[in-house]
């Protein structure tokens, strides 16, 4: 399966600031998703990110807040804008197994991002 | 909305014991199955994969499909306190990320 590095592994932040999140991939993928796990919840998809189109986003998740880039088959990043308390997450980037989503994703080493 | 539904636990099982999770869900097309294990402060981990209705074992985890009855389960054989973690139950209902819904977890406590 894939290798995933991600970085920063963890961030405090003030409220009303930036933080950009890189996701490397050790193989070069379609697909790459960007997922929030927020304190004590399950996984909730932010977006899929597509190179050379425009990242697709899930409902309640906008491009202005969450802005991705994908400027190759192996590269991506995800933006949390403006942030606020609420934004406290750990945000994970994933790809899917060898033979398509079916098999599955694997998942980066994960972003706690601790806004204050 | 597609939902997967799990019991959020914790399920505490002595050591030696058989751990049991099972999930739901609420799409009857979906195709894939899959659970994930998460430690604490760690990113999620496949662990089981399942495609076809009936068991799939690998080492101490079995897997249990039921398309009729739109059930996916977990065993745990021979459990270890490293078991302990929040077991994800994953559901795909197509090839595309947007249909790929994870339950809220189920917290095993193994206890020595």
């Amino acid at each position: 399966s894939a290798v995933i590095s991600q970085k920063p592994s963890r961030d405090i932040c003030q409220r009303g600031t930036s933080l950009t999140i890189q996701c490397q991939v050790d193989s070069q993928v379609t697909m790459m998703f960007w997922y929030r796990q927020q304190p004590g919840q399950s996984l909730t998809l932010i977006a899929t990110a597509n190179q050379g189109s425009e990242a697709t986003y899930e409902s309640g998740f906008v491009i202005d807040k969450f802005p991705i880039s994908r400027p190759n088959l192996t590269f991506s990043t995800l933006t949390v804008s403006n942030m606020s308390p609420e934004d406290s997450s750990i945000y994970l980037c994933s790809v899917t197994g060898t033979g398509g989503l079916s098999y599955g994703y694997t998942f980066g080493s994960g972003t706690r991002l601790t806004v204050v | 909305q597609k939902e997967v539904e799990q019991n959020s636990g914790p399920l505490s099982v002595p050591e030696g014991a058989i751990a049991s999770l099972n999930c739901t869900y609420s799409d009857r097309v979906s195709q894939s199955f899959f659970w994930y294990r998460q430690y604490s402060g760690k990113s999620p981990e496949l662990i089981m994969s399942i495609y076809s209705n009936g068991d799939k074992e690998d080492g101490r985890f079995t897997a249990q499909l039921n398309k009729a009855s739109q059930y996916v389960s977990l065993l745990i054989r021979d459990s270890q306190p490293s078991d302990s973690a929040t077991y994800l139950c994953a559901v795909n209902h197509d090839n595309y990320g947007q249909n790929f819904v994870f339950g809220p977890g189920t917290r095993l406590s193994v206890l020595p």
